[in-house]
């Protein structure tokens, strides 16, 4: 079985400073992970991914992820915020043992104040 | 062309009332995704389609019926819907799908924002 856990409901970050996203899985074997992120009215947009290789992650928009199996953590990373980046931030994973379908987390509100 | 278009933005619908909402994409992908979506909460997987055919329906009542006519076109079809399925329904599609999907993002449409009246 496949579960994602993202503990926080909101996070609120001034601009300019890191800000992180938290996410933690439990998979059967290897986890393929993946963040999105979904802004007001809108679908989700895919961020990154981990498959394999590098434990750090580069995405789109100056996002990075960290995965770290023996945490089995994959938090969602970026050195400066903006308060563009204000919106729903949703982890998600996939287990090769598991199903295909995706598990997404709860989902974090991430709120930049200027 | 990465993306995928869904029709209508917005939707107000009686209860007796039949719709339906389309989802197109022209990446050359053979699986697509319907989920329902309520505020701030996580997508909840509908249907998937793999290859045109219906390959999971998670236990949806009979007033949602899914159509896949070709490759590249999703509808879902909607009667008799009642006030608790207003939500965001996203169509999705990605590469495809089972152990070849495992390492594959999905795509997701702006979603159609539906209200039953």
């Amino acid at each position: 079985a496949q579960s994602v856990a993202q503990p926080e409901d909101q996070v609120n970050v001034a601009e300019g400073n890191p800000l992180t996203v938290k996410c933690t899985y439990s998979v059967s074997g290897n986890p393929y992970l993946f963040w999105y992120v979904q802004y007001p009215n809108r679908g989700l947009q895919f961020l990154l991914k981990y498959i394999t290789g590098d434990n750090l992650v580069k995405g789109s928009y100056g996002f990075e992820a960290e995965f770290n199996k023996s945490q089995t953590s994959f938090h969602l990373k970026k050195p400066s915020a903006l308060v563009s980046d204000s919106a729903l931030y949703f982890c998600a994973v996939r287990d090769k043992e598991g199903s295909y379908i995706p598990t997404f987390g709860r989902g974090t509100s991430l709120i930049v104040h200027p | 062309d990465t993306e995928v278009t869904q029709t209508p933005k917005h939707l107000v619908m009686g209860m007796t009332n039949k719709k339906s909402l389309k989802c197109e994409q022209h990446m050359g992908h053979r699986a697509m995704y319907w989920y329902k979506q309520k505020a701030k909460k996580p997508p909840e997987l509908m249907f998937v389609y793999s290859y045109e055919k219906l390959s999971i329906n998670e236990s949806v009542p009979s007033r949602f019926s899914p159509e896949c006519p070709n490759s590249s076109l999703l509808n879902l079809h909607l009667h008799a819907l009642q006030p608790e399925d207003s939500a965001l329904y996203l169509c999705a599609s990605s590469q495809n799908t089972g152990q070849g999907a495992l390492n594959t993002e999905a795509f997701f449409g702006q979603g159609t924002r539906l209200t039953v009246v």
